[in-house]
């Protein structure tokens, strides 16, 4: 089968850096994606890994480990906007697409 | 371009009734999901289509269907509704190939309320 898992909140100032980790079990997938969504809206696409390494698109960044089974998405420099759900998302194997259950991002001032 | 459209943003229905919902994707894109978000289950993935053809699906009942067209637009129908199927329901479009395929635009949305 095939999960992800995320934490369910985190909550970071104004300026800071923050780290939301996407762990998985699939046997195989093609890639690993992260989406943001605020309250109310869509996801929106916000990186992509489809080999191991770092990804980096302003002040946001992914990261993706095959052999450990983990990614996440770094944010630096938080602004109040970045307050939204984040998730991240697998096309495995078998096609179908799997999100995570999404993590809740507070930035405080 | 456009982004993905979806219509209509907001429906109220009640049980037993059937409901059709629409998505316009990105132009040039050929591939088209369908996904059931609520506050309980997250993002569930219903089904795909790409050129016309259901390609992957979901675990969800077949009250739950769609088709997609020449032009790319897709239609999913729930039949019967349950007080269950209340949720946002989103589209997402892509090129449906390569490294791209793997990377996904969202509508809007469309909110159901089954009363």
């Amino acid at each position: 089968g095939q999960s992800l898992e995320q934490p369910s909140e985190v909550t970071a100032v104004e300026g800071a850096i923050v780290q939301i980790n996407c762990t998985y079990q699939t046997s195989g997938f093609y890639g690993l994606s992260w989406y943001q969504q605020h309250d109310g809206g869509a996801p929106t696409f916000l990186s992509y890994n489809a080999l191991d390494g770092l990804e980096e698109t302003g002040r946001f960044s992914s990261f993706l480990s095959r052999s450990d089974s983990y990614g996440y998405l770094l944010l630096q420099e938080l602004q109040m906007k970045d307050s939204a759900s984040y998730f991240c998302a697998e096309r495995n194997y078998g096609q179908n697409f799997v999100f995570g259950p999404g993590t809740r991002l507070s930035v405080l001032p | 371009k456009a982004g993905v459209t979806q219509t209509p943003r907001y429906l109220i229905k009640t049980r037993g009734q059937q409901v059709t919902l629409s998505c316009s994707p990105i132009s040039g894109h050929r591939s088209v999901s369908w996904y059931q978000q609520t506050p309980g289950q997250g993002l569930q993935f219903l089904f795909e289509y790409f050129s016309e053809t259901q390609r992957n699906k979901g675990n969800f009942p077949g009250r739950f269907s769609g088709r997609q067209f020449s032009n790319s637009r897709s239609e999913m129908n729930v039949s019967t509704l349950e007080l269950g199927d209340s949720a946002l329901y989103l589209c997402a479009s892509s090129s449906g190939l390569a490294k791209e395929g793997n990377i996904q635009y969202f509508g809007a949305g469309t909110r159901l309320s089954v009363l």
